[in-house]
């Protein structure tokens, strides 16, 4: 079975400084993945997703991920943190296989940005 | 603008209280899905309709039903809330079944069981 790992529950970052946000899964082969973000009661907003082609992927609000197949990670990456970007984001991954549709997530961090 | 609405934002219930959450979409979505989020936890899938068809997860409690009467809207039925149940549920919708078909969620009910 899939599996994802996010293994940083909380970051905190300082406004203007560089993020990476850590994802590991567990997949017999290249799963389809995505980042997703959830500001405080909000519903999810999808960042970015991998399919195939270029590894490094361009996501919504300045946010890319890099898959790497060696790794079997797929980090969320930004340069310059803004303090809108205090949020929750998932990784997830979805099966290429058939007609399954599941999404798996991972448990998610947290992400305070101070001032 | 095309979008995944829920209502109430936000519903109190009391224990063993019958509770009905709504989703609709504008988006035409074949494909509707209704996810469990508990504090600090990832969403789990708790079923979803293909058009008119219904699949529920293995694991979903038997307490949980759900209805679709039209392509727009999406009820989630909880028949006896117990405390386990206070949760954020989130609906879902996509176009296609399989995982690379986009999911958009909607903003989310956040429910509490006294």
């Amino acid at each position: 079975a899939q599996s994802v790992t996010q293994p940083d529950i909380h970051i905190t970052v300082s406004e203007g400084a560089s993020l990476e946000l850590r994802c590991n899964y567990s997949y017999g082969a290249t799963p389809y993945l995505f980042w997703y973000v959830q500001s405080p009661g909000q519903g999810l907003q999808l960042l970015l997703k991998y399919f195939s082609g270029d590894t490094l992927v361009q996501g919504i609000k300045g946010f890319e991920a890099e898959f790497k197949r060696s790794q079997s990670s797929f980090n969320l990456r930004k340069p310059s943190v803004h303090w809108s970007d205090a949020a929750e984001y998932f990784c997830a991954v979805g099966d290429r296989g058939g007609s399954n549709y599941k999404l798996t997530f991972g448990k998610g961090t947290l992400l305070t940005v101070n001032p | 603008d095309a979008m995944v609405i829920q209502n109430p934002r936000y519903q109190v219930t009391q224990f063993g209280k019958p509770v009905t959450l709504s989703c609709s979409q504008t988006l035409n979505h074949n494909v509707m899905y209704w996810y469990q989020q508990k504090s600090s936890q990832a969403p789990k899938l708790l079923f979803h309709y293909y058009d008119k068809d219904f699949n529920n997860e293995a694991d979903t409690p038997d307490n949980f039903q759900s209805r679709r009467p039209n392509t727009s809207f999406c009820f989630l039925d909880i028949r006896s809330p117990g405390l386990g149940d206070a949760a954020m549920y989130l609906c879902a919708t996509s176009r296609g079944l399989a995982s690379d078909n986009e999911q958009f969620f909607g903003p989310g009910t956040r429910l509490t069981v006294l």
